[in-house]
């Protein structure tokens, strides 16, 4: 089975600021790599999918990379809307696989 | 507009049966698989199961193999989760998802608002 090593598990930043998340498989996943976020009380929200596209409706200040096994989401200006708890998804291999979530909270 | 909506959740004892249903609408549902996503209180995501979008391929979490059947109703665009033999273990919030599909990806592009399952006695 493929686990999804995320971190941080919690982040505190202001708004206006560049924060970074990261995901490594533990194998390969080639691109089927995607990012979720999650409000309190809500179903998640597809941001990422394919590792580095943005789903129709996402603000462009959210994006995502891959450098082998290792996958990131960058978010550039935060915004206040996008205080919420973030996770990456493995979809390339049954079982499907969760990171472990972030937590990103207002500093 | 896509929806998915869960009903079927509720309080059940421990070892006992419930059986969620998941309600498409806005879209071709016979064209899509569909994703069960669990996600007990104060946790992460869990997936639980895939159905395919004929039904003819299902794919589970090791957690409820054995115990949880997924079917689907393509006449009425439902989907379904069959769960036996319930314990603490199982109490979440369970959502439905669509599967898309683009070139090198599969994501979840469209959930339910989810229905919780609470396993106590």
């Amino acid at each position: 089975d493929i686990q999804m090593a995320q971190s941080p598990s919690s982040l505190s930043a202001s708004v206006g600021e560049r924060v970074t998340i990261t995901c490594r498989a533990s194998e390969s996943v080639s691109s089927y790599l995607n990012w979720y976020q999650q409000k309190p009380g809500k179903a998640p929200k597809l941001l990422i999918y394919g590792a580095t596209f943005l789903q129709s409706g996402v603000p462009s200040r959210f994006s995502g990379s891959r450098a082998g096994t290792d996958f990131s989401l960058t978010i550039t200006s935060l915004q206040p809307e996008d205080f919420a708890t973030y996770y990456c998804q493995q979809t390339y291999s049954k079982p499907i696989s969760f990171g472990q979530g972030t937590r990103l909270d207002i500093k | 507009q896509v929806q998915l909506m869960e009903s079927g959740g509720g309080v059940v004892q421990p070892g006992t049966s419930l059986t969620l249903s998941c309600a498409a609408s806005g879209f071709t549902f016979s064209r899509f698989a569909i994703h069960w996503v669990r996600q007990a209180p104060g946790k992460g995501l869990e997936w639980v199961a895939t159905i395919s979008y004929d039904g003819t391929n299902k794919y589970f979490a090791d957690s409820v193999k054995g115990r949880f059947s997924a079917s689907r109703d393509n006449s009425n665009d439902k989907v379904f989760l069959q769960m036996n033999t319930l314990g603490a273990e199982d109490t979440a919030v369970y959502y439905c998802a669509r599967e898309g599909r683009a070139s090198a990806a599969d994501y979840l592009d469209y959930w339910g608002q989810g229905t919780l399952v609470t396993v106590s006695s």
